[in-house]
């Protein structure tokens, strides 16, 4: 049971450049979410989804996309990354309560 | 505005001391209230999670409290050890007609020193 992994660990993008940040979970969860954490700030919610084929806003949507057309896998899209997109981003997934984060994938942006 | 606003920033202690770590919220309406630890260079880690008629729980050295009146929150960390480096986060979630929304304090960096 690996919980949540996501890829890659590290990424350097030039801006205007595009990725996806990968997060897989084999917990079953139907709950899945992307956060951003800034250096000295709390987590801040991009896009979450409640299940396969189901996504929605969070607080922090702009510039970025997802989509969830499996129960395990819930990928993040940079279009146009710009330097304001520099970050530690973390996919989590839950069942009820309890929320299960992956390792992070560190993205800086130049 | 909902909140979370921890304190302190960051906490330097000697192995094997306690430590209390303070979270105050302002987040409505309250649902259940999480301690994570966060270790460097990895995802949160769940502690504790506290609904709104618990007091107090515990999980081996740590220990949380929760006032729902004062909407305050602490963490408390017995005999403290090396492995408990790391940051330590207060969420409080809130909870409107079934679609939980998360409020994420920025954390107490919590350094220990042999």
């Amino acid at each position: 049971n690996a919980g949540v992994t996501q890829t890659p660990k590290f990424r350097i993008l030039k801006i205007g450049q595009s990725m996806t940040l990968q997060c897989t979970q084999d917990m079953n969860h139907n709950y899945m979410y992307w956060y951003r954490q800034d250096p000295g700030m709390g987590l801040k919610l991009i896009y979450y989804s409640v299940g396969a084929g189901i996504t929605d806003k969070g607080e922090v949507p702009n510039g970025y996309n997802v989509s969830r057309s499996t129960t395990e896998d819930f990928p993040l899209r940079l279009e146009l990354a710009a330097p304001s997109q520099t970050s530690v981003y973390f996919c989590a997934s839950s069942w009820v309560d309890e929320q299960y984060f992956g390792p992070g994938t560190r993205l800086t942006v130049t | 505005k909902n909140q979370v606003e921890q304190s302190p920033q960051s906490l330097i202690i000697l192995e094997g001391k306690n430590c209390t770590l303070q979270c105050n919220y302002t987040v409505s309406p309250f649902s259940n209230l999480r301690w994570y630890k966060q270790d460097t260079g990895r995802g949160p880690v769940s502690l504790t999670i506290m609904t709104f008629s618990e007091n107090t729980k515990s999980n081996g050295r740590y220990t949380a409290t929760l006032d729902a009146d004062t909407k305050q929150s602490s963490l408390h960390i017995t005999a403290s050890q090396l492995s408990d480096s790391a940051s330590y986060i207060c969420v409080v979630i809130r909870s409107n007609f079934g679609n939980e929304k998360l409020t994420f304090g920025t954390g107490t960096r919590l350094t220990i020193i042999p």
